[in-house]
């Protein structure tokens, strides 16, 4: 079936990096725009960027400009998305979600939680 | 950016009851617009996208309305299994925004 399985949940220190991956399984995976959404706790959500597994373009959010990289990976059909100089408010769950029309599909969810 | 304002921000019925949730966008988006269903703990979960279609697998009880800035997500007649957090999602423009939420809960 469908899925999207996400690394588990992480703790950096402030002024760190996080990197999650989603590991995509079930379809084509070149054949779908990646999406990462994150949600603060007890917030609505976030939308951070995009992308494009075939040829690997992204968009971001001008939010997360210079702070957030997404890569992906075909041989291993996994997207990956790394988040630098970490704050104490980008603790969030982080998830990936496959688009069509819409978000469609969603990982489970990767909890980031920024503590010194 | 493209802002989403959603109403109400909570909402408290009983089984059985219609609601209508409202969104409105900034500016036009014409028909890109989709609605979430989340509950606590879990992913978002997509009911409608192109502003009225029903994603598949998702009950006939649910409906999507509107285009250009108005759009309504209305439950004909509630169930237990929808109370729950609502989000509308224009993807006419990036950066993608999402309304605010609302929650329905048990009145």
């Amino acid at each position: 079936q469908v899925q999207l399985v996400q690394t588990g949940a992480e703790v950096r220190k402030p002024g760190a990096s996080v990197k999650v991956s989603c590991k995509a399984s079930g379809y084509t995976f070149t054949s779908y725009y990646m999406h990462w959404v994150r949600q603060a706790p007890g917030q609505g959500l976030e939308w951070m960027g995009m992308i494009n597994p075939n040829g690997g373009k992204t968009t971001y959010a001008q939010k997360f400009q210079g702070r957030v990289t997404m890569t992906r990976d075909t041989s291993t059909t996994t997207v990956y998305m790394e988040l630098s100089s970490l704050r104490s408010d980008d603790t969030a769950i982080y998830y990936c979600a496959r688009s069509l029309n819409g978000m469609d599909v969603w990982g489970q969810g990767t909890t980031v939680t920024v503590s010194s | 950016d493209i802002q989403m304002t959603q109403s109400p921000s909570t909402l408290s019925a009983s089984v059985g009851d219609r609601v209508t949730i409202t969104c409105r966008a900034s500016q036009s988006i014409s028909d890109w617009l989709v609605w979430y269903q989340q509950k606590p703990g879990k992913a978002p979960k997509l009911l409608i996208y192109k502003a009225s279609s029903l994603q598949n697998g998702v009950p006939s009880r649910f409906s999507g309305r509107g285009s250009g800035t108005e759009f309504t997500l209305t439950i004909s007649s509630l169930q237990p299994d929808d109370f729950a957090t609502y989000f509308c999602q224009q993807f006419n423009l990036y950066p993608w925004t999402f309304g605010h939420g609302t929650k329905v809960d048990i009145k």
